[in-house]
């Protein structure tokens, strides 16, 4: 069993719809939390990091970390064409260690 | 441009052949990784330092797999006698030790090196 799980998609939305997207981890012991983004061929891109449990919010971007549930979250507002790419989302025991990468989910936005 | 760089972006070569990746990490982060991904995953960690020290290394890091960082600064990835396996993108990513100016000391990705064995 992987230590992150991750629907690969596609997950496809019209411009303008809400995307959710969200991961599932095992290890109790992972605090850091974090979201990128990775258009094709190009290395990723950092959208948020989050502590611990709770919400962020970072303009049409936020994210949600349940640590009781082992669960995170990412929900993209107002979705436009350039926010199709693929979503990765990435835990860690602590900020400066290795991370564990999801399998990444695809989404594409359609005008 | 203050971001993270890899040199080269694409390289092509014949199995058996050795390779050497640069990376060159983003101004005072004193912390450098290595990551590998392939088609449809997400990256897995290889190895990372800690200004030249190595601190950690994966198993997926086979003997013919070496990284250094000799001056703090930069840092290559050789993977010597390559095989069909090793073909993947190899992603290098840098940190600061404390949290910079975005409130964060998390890892900041270069846009990687494809490598294709033939």
């Amino acid at each position: 069993q992987k230590e992150v799980e991750q629907d690969p998609g596609p997950l496809s939305v019209p411009e303008g719809a809400i995307v959710s997207l969200n991961c599932t981890y095992s290890n109790s012991a992972f605090q850091y939390f974090m979201w990128y983004r990775q258009y094709s061929r190009k290395g990723p891109e950092l959208l948020m990091y989050t502590y611990s449990s709770g919400n962020k919010e970072d303009g049409r971007f936020t994210a949600q970390v349940d640590k009781s549930s082992k669960y995170i979250s990412l929900f993209i507002r107002d979705s436009q064409p350039s926010d199709s790419a693929t979503y990765l989302c990435a835990v860690s025991t602590d900020s400066w260690g290795k991370f564990q990468f999801g399998a990444g989910t695809q989404v594409v936005v359609t005008p | 441009d203050t971001g993270v760089s890899q040199d080269p972006r694409h390289k092509i070569t014949k199995r058996g052949q050795n390779v050497t990746f640069r990376c060159d990490p983003i101004s005072e982060h004193n912390r450098l990784y290595w990551y590998r991904q392939t088609l449809g995953q997400g990256p897995e960690f290889l190895t990372y330092f800690q200004n030249e020290a190595q601190l950690e290394k994966s198993r997926l890091l086979s003997d013919r797999f070496s990284a250094e960082r000799p001056k703090g600064s930069f840092s290559t990835l050789e993977i010597q006698r390559t095989e069909q396996g090793d073909s993947a993108m190899y992603l290098c990513a840098s940190s600061p030790q404390f949290r910079d100016r975005e409130g964060t000391d998390t890892q900041y990705f270069g846009p990687g090196t494809r490598l294709t064995v033939l």
